[in-house]
């Protein structure tokens, strides 16, 4: 079953305690991003990568960082997380090809920083 | 940049009403177009696409036109039932297939 799958999916945390959001995607696709949603601003994206290594900034892309060593993982890290983080995350991969794109979306994992 | 713009409700009906969910875009060259729907504690789910002008998607009853003459890719559903309620993202992804860009997301609520 094509899949993207978050762990943890609800996590409490404290400010400063570094942490880490996996993503991993069995499609193959090259295409993965991390977006964040919050009450009225929709859903923004953090960061994407087009393949394994190649990483870029969304549009929120402040107090995070990512990775992608391999193909199917994606991770989000928060190296300093803050009260401001508190939000709900997810993770999506596609294909690059724009003519047969469809986003596929984690469950989400929803962050509480106190 | 690319930018997508719908109402944000919520939106409240009663079953078996007719729904409309407008969604306006701007990007440059020629995008394909999305909506995405949320339900209750779940990620989003491609409810329908359209990659070209003129072209309609179509799903589970609900309807879109790619009108590029008016940037527009509405939804449409003749009647709606309680276990539509969800929240309805509309989306675009430009030229390159690089980037989604969506819209801030309309809740609907479909009352008995």
């Amino acid at each position: 079953e094509a899949q993207v799958t978050q762990n943890p999916r609800y996590l409490i945390t404290v400010t400063g305690k570094k942490l880490t959001v996996t993503c991993s995607q069995n499609m193959n696709h090259e295409y993965m991003s991390w977006y964040r949603q919050d009450p009225g601003l929709g859903l923004r994206q953090i960061y994407y990568s087009m393949n394994v290594e190649v990483t870029d900034k969304g549009d929120v892309p402040e107090g995070y960082k990512v990775s992608r060593k391999e193909k199917r993982n994606f991770p989000l890290i928060l190296e300093s997380p803050s009260p401001n983080q508190t939000s709900l995350y997810f993770c999506a991969s596609s294909l690059s090809d724009r003519g047969r794109a469809e986003a596929f979306f984690g469950q989400g994992t929803r962050l509480t920083v106190v | 940049g690319d930018s997508v713009t719908q109402m944000e409700g919520p939106v409240t009906l009663s079953e078996e009403a007719f729904l409309t969910i407008n969604c306006t875009y701007t990007a440059t060259g020629y995008p394909s177009l999305f909506w995405y729907v949320q339900y209750p504690g779940e990620g989003l789910q491609l409810l329908l696409k359209a990659t070209k002008a003129d072209d309609k998607g179509s799903n589970k009853g609900f309807e879109a036109t790619y009108r590029k003459e008016t940037t527009s890719f509405h939804l449409e559903k003749g009647s709606v039932q309680v276990s539509d309620s969800a929240v309805y993202f509309c989306a675009l992804i430009n030229n390159y297939g690089q980037n989604f860009v969506f819209g801030p997301g309309t809740r609907l609520s479909v009352l008995p």
